[in-house]
């Protein structure tokens, strides 16, 4: 059962372009979502974050958005960098009995210079 | 920069035999969790241990599989007999007592059973 899904595996921008990645969840128990990136060979970084209390979370170029009615979450990435190619997690954590951390599946972004 | 390390970052097996995985985690942090990515694949949780407490398993193996953080020293992923579909990334991550955010992810253990 795939509770954190992410359903585009890859994702083609444009240098300079606005890169939107995707994630849904099913468990509405879930009160904090993050966002990783992991290059090749590496493990996953983190990137940012935000609660449930909360519909957006910004830092620099990336912002989160929350829409808790759709359980639904998107990180967006403006302006797009080659160096911004790698796969992005989403990840999703319950407040309530376990401290599980569930990720989603990933999206592989590719920016084109 | 004491951040999560993960020992041995490649390990090669002939089937049948055992594989260990090592984790220390960030200076201060006492829970541990492990996951797994199959190639083309995302990361699967495992099990999130706490020092010498294992909180939560459910995503491992019911078979083969184990982990351990002791009191003193790293955490050790442990799989018995090892078979093809074992090959895979193993990551380790950790957090402080208090969970605040987000998990800090070694760099990964790559076991490859031949």
């Amino acid at each position: 059962d795939q509770q954190v899904k992410q359903n585009s595996p890859s994702l083609s921008v444009q240098e300079g372009r606005i890169s939107i990645l995707n994630c849904d969840y099913t468990n509405s128990m879930f009160d904090y979502f993050l966002w990783y990136k992991k290059y090749p060979a590496e493990g996953p970084t983190f990137l940012i974050s935000i609660s449930s209390i909360k519909d957006k979370n910004e830092d620099g170029r990336f912002t989160v958005f929350l829409n808790k009615s759709a359980k639904h979450l998107s990180l967006h990435i403006v302006p797009s960098q080659p160096g911004d190619s790698a796969v992005y997690f989403c990840a999703a954590k319950g407040i309530s009995g376990t401290y599980k951390y569930i990720f989603g599946t990933g999206t592989r972004l590719k920016v084109l210079a | 920069n004491a951040g999560v390390m993960q020992n041995p970052r490649h390990l090669v097996r002939r089937r049948g035999q055992e594989a260990r995985l090592r984790c220390s985690p960030m200076k201060g942090h006492s829970h541990v969790y492990w996951y797994r990515q199959l190639p083309e694949e995302g990361l699967k949780f495992m099990v999130y241990l706490q020092k010498e407490n294992i909180i939560d398993e459910s995503g491992m193996p019911k078979e083969r599989f184990s982990a351990e953080f002791p009191k003193e020293g790293p955490s050790i992923l442990r799989i018995q007999q090892v078979v093809r579909g074992d090959s895979a990334a193993y990551f380790c991550a950790s957090s402080p007592a208090v969970h605040t955010g987000e998990l800090f992810f070694g760099e990964g253990s790559r076991l490859t059973v031949l």
